[in-house]
């Protein structure tokens, strides 16, 4: 069965790193692949799309990388800020479906 | 910048009652759907709507479950005889050319069976 699969661990970091997390997936072959922060409460916010033809995307202080080979997409945000504590989504459409989301990631950066 | 107004934003109802969510999509968009979120899980797939049809659903979605836009800018969802784990956060999106370019969700409603 299909499968999106990131750290369920909270990723806690000093402000000022970077912060990267790690979306892995299985039996899925998308075209595109998205992130989205969510807060305590509230709806997705979408952050980024990559395709599968594109290696890295850039967007302020954030990058996202997509391998096809490794079925894995990385998500770093530079420079982080306490502002960017949130839940960090990597969602995927099967087969040009509707959006699936992974369990996310809830980063917390400590100032 | 355009938002996906969701109302009411927090419902209690009794086990058995019907409800109706409402949502009003950013205006040039073409595509609707649902999505529910439970407590501590993650956002699920339940329904998408394209040109005044669904054109997906999920496993959740069964007939204790229906979508309407009643006119040209609402978008509901009903819930028929809510049972408690129907409890969640339930919240609408909208995209203008499909999941390609990103959806933009609302706040959400958050929905108490008791």
């Amino acid at each position: 069965s299909q499968k999106i699969e990131q750290n369920s661990e909270a990723l806690n970091i000093q402000e000022g790193k970077t912060a990267t997390l790690t979306c892995n997936y299985t039996n899925y072959s998308p075209a595109y692949l998205q992130w989205y922060r969510q807060d305590p409460g509230r709806g997705p916010v979408f952050l980024l799309l990559i395709r599968e033809n594109e290696k890295e995307k850039r967007k302020e202080r954030l990058k996202v990388t997509f391998d096809t080979t490794l079925k894995q997409s990385l998500f770093h945000i530079t420079a982080s800020q306490p502002a960017d504590s949130a839940t960090y989504l990597c969602a995927l459409p099967p087969a040009g479906r509707a959006l699936t989301f992974g369990s996310g990631t809830r980063l917390q950066v400590q100032p | 910048e355009p938002e996906v107004t969701q109302t009411p934003s927090h419902q209690v109802t009794q086990m058995g009652q019907e409800v109706i969510l409402r949502c009003v999509p950013i205006s040039n968009h073409l595509y609707f759907y649902w999505y529910r979120q439970i407590l501590g899980q993650k956002v699920e797939f339940l329904v998408s709507f394209y040109n005044n049809e669904i054109s997906e659903k999920s496993e959740i979605f069964d007939d204790q479950f229906s979508v309407e836009r009643p006119d040209g800018s609402n978008f509901t969802l009903k819930i028929r005889s809510t049972k408690l784990e129907d409890s969640a956060m339930y919240f609408c999106a909208s995209s203008d050319w499909g999941q390609e370019y990103g959806y933009t969700f609302g706040s959400g409603t958050r929905l108490t069976v008791v």
